[in-house]
């Protein structure tokens, strides 16, 4: 079975701070998928990246980088210089890579809440 | 384009009556899944249409959830006899198909409130 646990509740940032977002996964696969959405006071969940099992690089978009560590089943978050407008609730998940006929639900961790203060 | 729409936005109900979600999604998308949300939760997993068979409805809680989508387009769930504990956001994604590395869109979800 699939897990993903994100062991950080809530952040709390002054604005211009880093603020980094731990993510720890679970799954017997060795081909999986893993994704970051943030899912802002407004509710609707918006997809931020995707990064595949067999691809360790780091990633950077614009102030969001993300760090990929297989060896620690970890895929980390990372927000530089946050803003005020980063205030939201950040979920990681994992779906499984074998293609299946029943498709491929995701198994989100509990979510971190980010609060950016000016 | 238009994105996932959900309707309605609120539903309250009374405990024991019968409900119905609908989820409109991306136009062109054959994959369409339902989670549920608790309040300080992460979405969970209900139910995965391929096109219009329910594919995968391992995460149903119990027999009184069911969904349908008939023109593999459209779906409803659908709550029998609600209890106060199904109180939840129930969110909609779709993707343009199955496969693990599509990204799924996810609609603004339906509050329903079981008093």
């Amino acid at each position: 079975a699939q897990k993903v646990t994100q062991a950080q509740t809530e952040i709390s940032v002054v604005e211009k701070e880093d603020v980094t977002l731990d993510c720890v996964y679970e799954t017997r696969d060795t081909t999986y998928y893993l994704f970051w959405y943030k899912q802002p006071p407004s509710g609707e969940l918006v997809f931020l990246i995707r990064r595949n099992s067999f691809d360790e690089q780091n990633e950077i978009s614009g102030r969001y980088s993300w760090n990929f560590q297989k060896s620690t089943s970890s895929f980390n978050f990372t927000i530089t210089a946050s803003q005020v407008v980063d205030s939201a609730v950040y979920f990681c998940a994992l779906s499984e890579g074998r293609i299946k006929a029943a498709g491929n639900k995701l198994t989100f961790g509990g979510g971190t809440r980010v609060l950016v203060k000016p | 384009g238009a994105g996932v729409s959900q309707t309605p936005s609120n539903k309250v109900t009374e405990k024991g009556k019968y409900v119905e979600l609908r989820c409109d999604p991306i136009s062109g998308h054959t994959a369409l899944y339902w989670y549920r949300q608790s309040l300080g939760q992460g979405p969970e997993f209900l139910i995965y249409f391929q096109g219009t068979g329910a594919a995968d409805d391992s995460g149903l809680p119990n027999d009184r959830f069911f969904a349908v989508r008939p023109e593999g387009s459209v779906s409803t769930l659908k709550i029998q006899r609600t209890e106060r504990g199904d109180s939840a956001v129930y969110l909609c994604a779709s993707s343009l198909q199955g496969q693990s590395y599509n990204e799924q869109f996810f609609g603004p979800g339906t509050r329903l409130t079981v008093l």
